[in-house]
Formats: structure tokens, sequence, C-alpha cells
């Protein structure tokens, strides 16, 4: 009975670099977000999406980042063109297609940690 | 989203209960409120939810006034594997926008 599992869980990337992070919910969850963390912080909503379909990109920056979630594989957070102030933990979570209880419950990932040089 | 106010941080002993009020002045009807667990280098976890009064499970305790214009997270014989940041949320899932808002949270530290 696995949990989120996101890889890879450390990435570095030169400025310029391209970063891609997967998310691969828990089985039978057809709800992912992503969040970002930074050193000290909380988490800060970034997207929320269900298979095929983006529901709320609002938290998302305008330029270089951009999140799939395809019929078939995980989730994907793609930067592009990586600056300094993109190093975080790039938190996945995900629910099941009906919430359980009042309101539901997230189901966080480990996190995936990106360093830009 | 209602916004939440929690004290930064705070410090216990082994064995002392551990109380963090989150204050959310301008909740709405439908919201709910949500406390979530996080250690150095792991994702969140929740602990536990409730709407009004008390709810409690085998981690916490979770009391919430009349008002519900604030709420107390208790946890009881804290051990030194509890050092970790808690956050208080307010809202509602499924809700327009789904912007569950983690604020800075409160960093517990347990001590020996």
């Amino acid at each position: 009975n696995a949990g989120v599992m996101q890889n890879p869980r450390h990435l570095v990337r030169r400025r310029g670099q391209e970063a891609r992070l997967r998310c691969s919910p828990m089985k039978g969850h057809s709800h992912v977000y992503w969040y970002r963390q930074l050193p000290e912080e909380g988490l800060k909503f970034m997207v929320y999406l269900q298979k095929e379909n983006i529901i709320d990109e609002s938290g998302m920056p305008k330029e270089r980042f951009s999140a799939e979630f395809p019929k078939e594989g995980p989730s994907i957070l793609r930067i592009q063109q990586v600056v300094r102030g993109d190093s975080a933990a790039y938190f996945c979570a995900s629910s099941p297609p009906e919430p359980e209880g009042p309101t539901g419950e997230l189901f966080f990932g480990e996190g995936s940690r990106l360093t830009v040089l | 989203l209602a916004k939440t106010t929690q004290p930064i941080s705070m410090d216990s002993y082994e064995g002392q209960e551990v109380n963090i009020t989150c204050s959310h002045n301008n909740i709405a009807t439908n919201d709910y409120i949500t406390w979530y667990q996080q250690f150095p280098s792991q994702g969140p976890r929740f602990i536990i939810q409730g709407y009004k009064t008390k709810v409690t499970n085998e981690v916490a305790s979770l009391f919430i006034p009349a008002d519900r214009k604030s709420s107390t997270l208790s946890l009881p014989r804290v051990s030194l594997s509890d050092t970790a940041v808690y956050y208080c949320l307010v809202g509602v899932l499924r809700a327009a926008g789904n912007k569950l808002t983690f604020g800075g949270g409160t960093r517990v530290l347990v001590k020996p």
C-alpha cells in the first residue's frame, strides 16, 4: 500500500537547465496537488490537477513552470531555465476522487529537493 | 480563505502537554479546521480535523470554541519524536481553488 511517491528526492541543476519532478499518487487517487516550500517557510500551493486536466494553477509562476497529469503515468512538474530562486522543496499531495471525512485529507509525498547552482 | 495566526515556536519537555492555539477570526461557515504535522525533510502529515467543539483521536485533541474564531491543538505527554512543525489550516478541501494555504506553522521543540 504505497504512499505518494516522488522522484527524484534530490535534484541538482545549473542555471538555465530544466528540472522535471515526478509524482505518483496513492493508488486510487485521481487528484494531485503540488506545493513549494522554501527553507524555514510554510508550503505554498502551486497547482491542482486531475487526470488530464489542470483544475487550478493560480499558484504557478506564469513563466517557466508547467504541470501535467496524463491519463497514464505520474504527474510531472516541469521547470524550464531554472534560476537560483527555484531552489526549494517541492511536495506533491494526492487525494481520492471523493473526500474521506468532512473535507478530505491530503496525503503528501516526501518531497523533491531542487538545488540550482 | 481564512487567514490563520499561530505562534512561531514553542518549547516543551518530554511528558508535558503541549497546546498550540491558532487564531482564524474570519473563518467561514463551511470551513473546517485541520492540523498537519511536518518533520524535517518530510512531507506534512494529517493529524486531526474538526468543525466545532472537541475532537479527539489517538494522536491529539482539537478544541474549538463556539465562535470558532480560534482553535487549540493539544498534544498529550509529548516525546522527543513530537518535535516538528505544526500547521493550522482553515478551509474546505474541495472549495473553489483548492488553495489550502499552509502558514508559517509552529515549531515545537521537545526537550529531554
